[in-house]
């Protein structure tokens, strides 16, 4: 069984049209995450939610929007699409971030190769 | 904050050679330390971890050591394989703020040739 799945895998979508990204854990964790990589890979973090809290939002456009229905499941929702939205998306959970101890890693998805045309 | 360095790469060597990926830390308290491996066209998956000094971390013939008095937890393998091209990132997880929070490198590329 895969332990953190994304669909799609890749998306291939014109500029200004909305578009959604589904992932789904099924390790049993409290956190779950979204990160965008780009052609360097460099790996930035967009949001992190904590059963179903929202407890990170880093500086990304009002135009992506994560929805948690629960604890097992982040999506996450674009807007109006731009070029500069390309990259790999990747969904990661976790362990409660709320956690005081313990060691706190994360499993990472397969990722969603986007690309704005 | 909190901040991860390590070399940018890429790092080329030859299949067998012994590499080094260097990566330190600044962080306010006492962090666990991560190395993930990113195989091509696949997510990040854990190859190591450390929670405390001089803890080492070792699995497939990678190892780290988590020097506090340097703040560092560099990546080592005595001999590498074609099969270890990939990207390798360091990553530190520390409390701040009421949940914990992991930092990550840039990343970097590692090309094995034959």
């Amino acid at each position: 069984d895969t332990a953190v799945s994304q669909t799609p895998k890749y998306l291939v979508t014109q500029m200004g049209n909305d578009k959604s990204i589904k992932c789904e854990q099924n390790l049993g964790h409290d956190t779950m995450y979204w990160y965008k990589q780009d052609s360097k890979k460099f790996l930035k973090i967009m949001f992190s939610y904590n059963n179903k809290e929202l407890i990170i939002n880093e500086t990304v456009p009002n135009r992506f929007s994560p929805k948690s229905p629960d604890k097992a499941h982040l999506n996450l929702h674009i807007n109006s699409l731009e070029l500069g939205d390309s990259a790999v998306y990747f969904c990661a959970s976790s362990r409660s971030s709320r956690a005081v101890a313990g060691v706190y890693e994360q499993y990472f998805g397969p990722g969603t190769r986007l690309t704005v045309t | 904050g909190d901040s991860v360095t390590q070399m940018e790469g890429p790092v080329t060597l030859s299949e067998e050679a012994f590499l080094t990926i260097n990566c330190t830390y600044t962080a306010t308290g006492y962090p666990s330390l991560f190395w993930y491996v990113q195989y091509p066209g696949e997510g990040l998956q854990l190859l190591l971890k450390a929670t405390k000094a001089d803890d080492k971390g070792s699995n497939k013939g990678f190892e780290a050591t988590y020097r506090k008095e340097t703040t560092s937890f560099h990546l080592e393998k005595g001999s590498v394989q074609v099969s270890d091209s990939a990207v390798y990132f360091c990553a530190l997880s520390e409390r701040s703020g009421g949940y914990q929070k992991v930092t990550f490198g840039i990343g970097t590329k590692l090309q094995v040739i034959p």
